[in-house]
């Protein structure tokens, strides 16, 4: 497939634990965005990354959240001590920085911390 | 900062049009409007974009008005798949960030 990939799709863990959330973007985009959905509420940035250049990191809640991108491609969002307020949806979206045309959003991890 | 406002929910027949209202009274003059939709339990789906001119594509139709203040997104023949949340969004200038709202969401009625 041709598309946006998030793994995994599902992920429970304790309170406290702390987890890594997969994307890897379509190929030769350079935009990587991750956002999170709660439960009943609309999408909330986190942080973006273009190309070569220092991530944005304004929509991140707090230090525990922290998101890699390596060789330009594949993107990993890490929390750490995960709390109860964290259970959401994580979205991962690529796009061509060059072109207005929008994102292409993954399917989404689902995070229950119990 | 979502920069626009978007009415929480609507309903529209099944085979009529649906127009989706959206104010953005803020926008600059660089800044796109964009609409994607969220189907239950998907990621967003992109639908349309523009700048000033009105815009059409297999999806739908976008008007926005003279001054950019606001739009209104048009599926022409709802059907009972057109159930959804739409987000109207403008892109911030001088980034790529996408930063969403609340959205609309529309329930088609049979």
């Amino acid at each position: 497939g041709a598309g946006v990939s998030q793994s995994p799709s599902n992920k429970v863990t304790e309170k406290g634990k702390d987890v890594e959330l997969r994307c890897d973007p379509i190929s030769g985009h350079t935009a990587l965005y991750w956002y999170r959905q709660s439960l009943g509420q609309g999408l909330e940035f986190l942080i973006y990354f273009q190309g070569n250049s220092a991530p944005d990191k304004s929509g991140l809640p707090s230090d525990r959240f922290s998101a890699e991108r390596t060789g330009g491609s594949v993107s990993t969002l890490t929390i750490q001590r995960t709390q109860q307020e964290d259970s959401a949806v994580y979205l991962c979206a690529s796009s061509y920085h060059s072109r207005p045309q929008g994102g292409y959003f993954g399917p989404g991890t689902r995070l229950t911390v119990l | 900062d979502a920069k626009t406002t978007q009415p929480p929910s609507m309903d529209c027949a099944e085979g009529r049009a649906a127009n989706l209202p959206c104010n953005h009274s803020t926008i600059s003059g660089n800044e796109y409007v964009y609409w994607y939709r969220q189907i239950h339990s998907q990621g967003p789906q992109y639908i349309i974009h523009g700048l000033k001119n009105n815009e059409t594509n297999e999806m739908a139709s976008l008007i926005i008005t003279e001054d950019r203040k606001s739009s209104t997104l048009i599926l022409p023949h709802a059907t009972l798949r057109d159930t959804a949340v739409y987000y109207c969004i403008v892109r911030p200038g001088g980034g790529n960030q996408f930063y969403f709202g609340t959205g609309t969401s529309l329930t088609v009625i049979p």
